[in-house]
């Protein structure tokens, strides 16, 4: 059974960056039919997809436009983990952000437990 | 991208079925079967129940199933039962190569 573990500061400075690793166990983190991804929930704004990467090369993937420009996201497969870095966070930037694995047609199928980030 | 447009909240009782609507446009609810749905209880990460529009996953009861037409797609939960109350998202690929959430239904079983 896969599952993700997520762990990260819960408290970052407006302006710094935010940055969040989620560890994969029980399958392998190079599955080529999954995208590896991060999902965030406001009370607000609800759901929102982050951006979703495959586990061959840097960073490529899909992005929300909206975050584009501050995102960094990356799969370690020597490590079993992928990563989010999130710049010049804002208040607007507090939520509790999820990591998931994604299928091809896009579903999210397995869910890390959450963390509440406050900026 | 604009969120896909849910029901804030609707209740029903033991029993009876209710659905769940998810509007969008033809960007995205509408261009794609690329539709899944997810409940979620309070404190808990979200869990999905509907993908591809119709199929449920190995692990999710079969009272829960999904349709879509046209811009909308709908989830409908027959013999409502207790453990049912959570919040329910929907969410779809878009035509910019994105995915978009529904704002969220809260589900009361009265």
């Amino acid at each position: 059974q896969l599952q993700l573990q997520q762990s990260g500061p819960g408290l970052v400075k407006p302006s710094e960056t935010l940055s969040l690793i989620c560890s994969v166990s029980g399958d392998s983190i190079r599955d080529s039919s999954h995208y590896w991804g991060w999902v965030r929930q406001t009370p607000g704004k609800g759901l929102e997809w982050i951006g979703s990467v495959f586990h061959t090369g840097s960073g490529s993937g899909y992005y929300n436009p909206s975050l584009k420009s501050r995102l960094t996201m990356s799969v370690d497969t020597s490590k079993s983990h992928f990563s989010l870095r999130l710049a010049s966070v804002t208040a607007a930037d507090t939520a509790v952000y999820f990591c998931v694995r994604q299928a091809w047609t896009g579903y999210f199928d397995y869910w890390g437990q959450g963390a509440l980030v406050t900026v | 991208q604009s969120a896909l447009t849910q029901p804030a909240s609707l209740s029903g009782s033991p029993g009876q079925s209710i659905s769940i609507s998810c509007t969008g446009s033809n960007s995205d609810v509408g261009s794609y079967s690329y539709v899944s749905w997810y409940q979620q209880h309070p404190d808990k990460a979200p869990k999905l129940i509907i993908h591809d529009v119709t199929d449920r996953p190995s692990g999710a009861s079969d009272r829960f199933s999904g349709s879509k037409s046209g811009n909308t797609a709908s989830l409908t939960i027959s013999g409502l039962q207790a453990e049912d109350e959570a919040h329910y998202f929907c969410s779809s690929y878009t035509t910019s190569a994105t995915w978009v959430f529904g704002g969220g239904t809260r589900l009361t079983v009265l």
